[in-house]
């Protein structure tokens, strides 16, 4: 049981330059998320969605894109890096018990934006 | 809106002493579930526990314990005789009612705390 994906688990970017984080659970999970975390700092909730076809605006959405076809992928898309999304994501997922049960978190993945 | 205060950024002790961590909480909600997370240096989150509005009842587990007061809107966690192993960053969290906002976590600034041996 794999729980929670994320990959990859680190990588550099040059500013401007796009890319894609990719989440999977393999639990059947409706309710899923993506948030950051900067250094020294709790997590902010970039974007989440409730089924497959359905995504909605977290805290802190701007400079992301998110999809959502199947009910096993979130996929995270940066699409021109910039610094300040220098960050450590975390991928999470929930069933439909909801808040009755811990979320399930990836374990992350370091992104470096120079 | 939801809010989660973690006053103390980071508390430092040495091996064998008790520690506790403050959590303040905000919401509007009568139903809602609050949760601590721990974070090793390893980068990971922990899940330690979920504590239920109508269930006031404090909560021991080995050396962790948890005091729940809702007419405070405080979630305070207490290590006893901490160890070099806690050394970790603790994250309290809010929850909704289940089925609301999307189940959304709200989470604190966390707390760092350093177990000195």
């Amino acid at each position: 049981n794999a729980g929670v994906t994320q990959t990859p688990k680190f990588r550099i970017l040059k500013i401007g330059q796009s890319m894609t984080l990719q989440c999977t659970q393999d639990m059947n999970h409706n309710y899923m998320y993506w948030y950051r975390q900067d250094p020294g700092m709790g997590l902010k909730l970039i974007y989440y969605s409730v089924g497959a076809g359905i995504t909605d605006k977290g805290e802190v959405p701007n400079g992301y894109n998110v999809s959502r076809s199947t009910t096993e992928d979130f996929p995270l898309r940066l699409e021109l890096a910039a610094p300040s999304q220098t960050s450590v994501y975390f991928c999470a997922s929930i069933g439909d018990r909801g808040p009755d049960q811990p979320q399930h978190f990836g374990d992350g993945t370091r992104l470096s934006i120079l | 809106a939801q809010k989660v205060t973690q006053a103390q950024t980071e508390i430092s002790v040495v091996e064998k002493e008790d520690v506790t961590l403050d959590c303040v909480y905000e919401t509007r909600d009568t139903t809602y579930y609050l949760f601590w997370y721990k974070q090793p240096p390893s980068g990971e989150l922990v899940f330690l526990i979920r504590r239920n509005s109508f269930d006031e009842q404090n909560e021991i587990s080995g050396r962790y314990s948890w005091n729940f007061q809702k007419s405070t809107s405080s979630f305070n966690f207490t290590i006893t005789a901490s160890q070099v192993v806690d050394s970790a960053v603790y994250f309290c969290a809010l929850s909704p009612r289940i089925g609301a906002a999307g189940n959304k976590l709200t989470f604190g600034g966390g707390t760092r705390v350093l177990v000195k041996p």
